[in-house]
């Protein structure tokens, strides 16, 4: 079945240590998107890629990087993770002919100690 | 910045009751969407209604859309233990992007 996939679905790192979130695609979508979710409240978008185009939002910390090697697979890096990065991240994808309706992997729960 | 506002942020009814969440939204929109996220899982897409529609069925959801009053709602009905759920509408803003509401935790007691 086509599907979006996260790995790992738990991660743990040291505060100030690098991690890296991966995802990856097999309904070849164009776009891709990084969510971040705290608990009780809505995804907050990171930022997206239209096939190699990076859009950043604006409030998103520069301490959040992302990387797409190709059309399957997109990568969020954590520079220097603080305690307030503990969060759920969602992985996402869309097509503009599908009304950009989005396709979510389970998502990354991310512990920072 | 949030596009959408949901009202209520918590339900809890007894299953085989209707649950009716509502959604309001500040731009004009091309299309809303409504989503389902299970605890601690990624969300899923429910229905999509057009901005051209004024309701849409599929299953035992129904959505309606009132541009006018930039709201929309979505009903379940004849609800389920396993409709325990948060649930989120999402509209376009700008390119590519969609932007979520605050969500409503439904709750489904036995």
């Amino acid at each position: 079945d086509a599907m979006v996939i996260q790995n790992p679905r738990y991660q743990v790192t040291q505060f100030g240590k690098p991690v890296t979130l991966s995802c990856s695609q097999t309904l070849n979508h164009n776009v891709m998107y990084w969510y971040q979710q705290k608990s009780s409240q809505a995804p907050k978008l990171l930022f997206h890629y239209y096939d190699k185009d990076f859009n950043n939002e604006a409030d998103t910390p520069d301490n959040f990087q992302s990387r797409r090697p190709n059309t399957s697979f997109c990568f969020l890096d954590i520079r220097s993770p603080g305690l307030g990065d503990a969060a759920m991240y969602l992985c996402a994808t869309s097509r503009p002919d599908r009304d950009y309706e989005q396709y979510f992997g389970p998502g990354t729960r991310l512990t920072v100690t | 910045s949030q596009q959408g506002e949901e009202d209520p942020q918590a339900l809890s009814i007894q299953e085989g009751e209707n649950a009716t969440m509502n959604c309001s939204y500040k731009t004009s929109i091309n299309n809303l969407q409504w989503y389902r996220q299970n605890s601690g899982r990624g969300l899923v897409h429910l229905i999509l209604i057009r901005s051209n529609e004024r309701e849409k069925h599929s299953g035992r959801l129904r959505v309606t859309l009132d541009t006018s009053k930039k709201s929309s709602s979505l009903l379940i009905t004849a609800s389920r233990a396993a409709d325990t759920a948060s649930y989120f509408c999402a509209s376009i803003q700008g390119a590519q992007k969609l932007v979520f509401g605050q969500g409503t935790r439904l709750t489904i007691n036995p």
